[in-house]
């Protein structure tokens, strides 16, 4: 069956700090990945998603994904954190002839100006 | 262009009660679900249902009940609400095709079971 792993459960980041969260799929074959964004008392909205291509992607906010298939991961980076970026971050995988979206725990990062 | 809509936003139960939640998409989707979200457990699936007419149980199923009477609707029935169904409860949907599968997300429903 497929799984996402976040390892990361909790970070905390001074401000202007570089941010990486890890992400891990478990099934094979053709794969669709994203990263989705929850802000305090609100719904989850996407950030980026690869589906084929360029294996870096770039999205909202100044948020970026590489997708290295040999590792099955799709890593999230921001060069720089602002303490507006405090939020959950949920990675997210399809594919596998599944038709289903499978969702990783979420990763609570929290920025401190 | 609505999204995904839930229904209602607030909601507060005694235990043995029942309520239906209730979902629309109009996307023309053909995947939808219903998650819940509890401090410290991430999402977790509750029921999910690939096409009109079908539905497969999540992780976390027990307590619930689900129905999906046409591709815009997908409904959460609690027919005897318990405290450990307090949550924050969020429909979604999502399509098929290479380019179609992001989940799209309801503003979700606040649970409380006293």
């Amino acid at each position: 069956a497929q799984s996402v792993s976040q390892h990361n459960h909790h970070v905390i980041l001074s401000e202007a700090a570089s941010l990486e969260l890890g992400c891990n799929y478990s099934y094979g074959g053709t794969v669709n990945l994203f990263w989705y964004v929850q802000y305090p008392g609100q719904h989850l909205q996407l950030l980026l998603k690869y589906f084929s291509g360029d294996p870096l992607v770039k999205g909202i906010k100044g948020f970026e994904a590489e997708f290295i298939k040999s590792k099955f991961s799709f890593n999230l980076r921001k060069p720089s954190v602002q303490w507006s970026d405090t939020a959950e971050y949920f990675c997210a995988a399809e594919g596998g002839g599944y038709q289903k979206v499978t969702f990783g725990t979420g990763t609570k990062l929290q920025v401190i100006p | 262009n609505a999204g995904v809509t839930q229904t209602p936003k607030f909601q507060v139960l005694k235990t043995g009660q029942s309520m239906t939640l209730q979902c629309a998409q109009d996307m023309n989707h053909n995947s939808m679900y219903w998650y819940r979200q509890d401090p410290g457990m991430g999402l977790r699936l509750i029921y999910y249902s690939a096409s009109e007419g079908t539905t497969d149980k999540g992780e976390v199923p027990n307590g619930y009940n689900v129905s999906r009477l046409n591709k815009r609707e997908f409904s959460l029935r609690l027919e005897s609400a318990a405290p450990s169904q307090t949550s924050v409860y969020f429909c979604a949907s999502s399509g098929r095709g290479a380019m179609n599968t992001e989940a799209f997300f309801g503003q979700g429903t606040r649970l409380t079971v006293v």
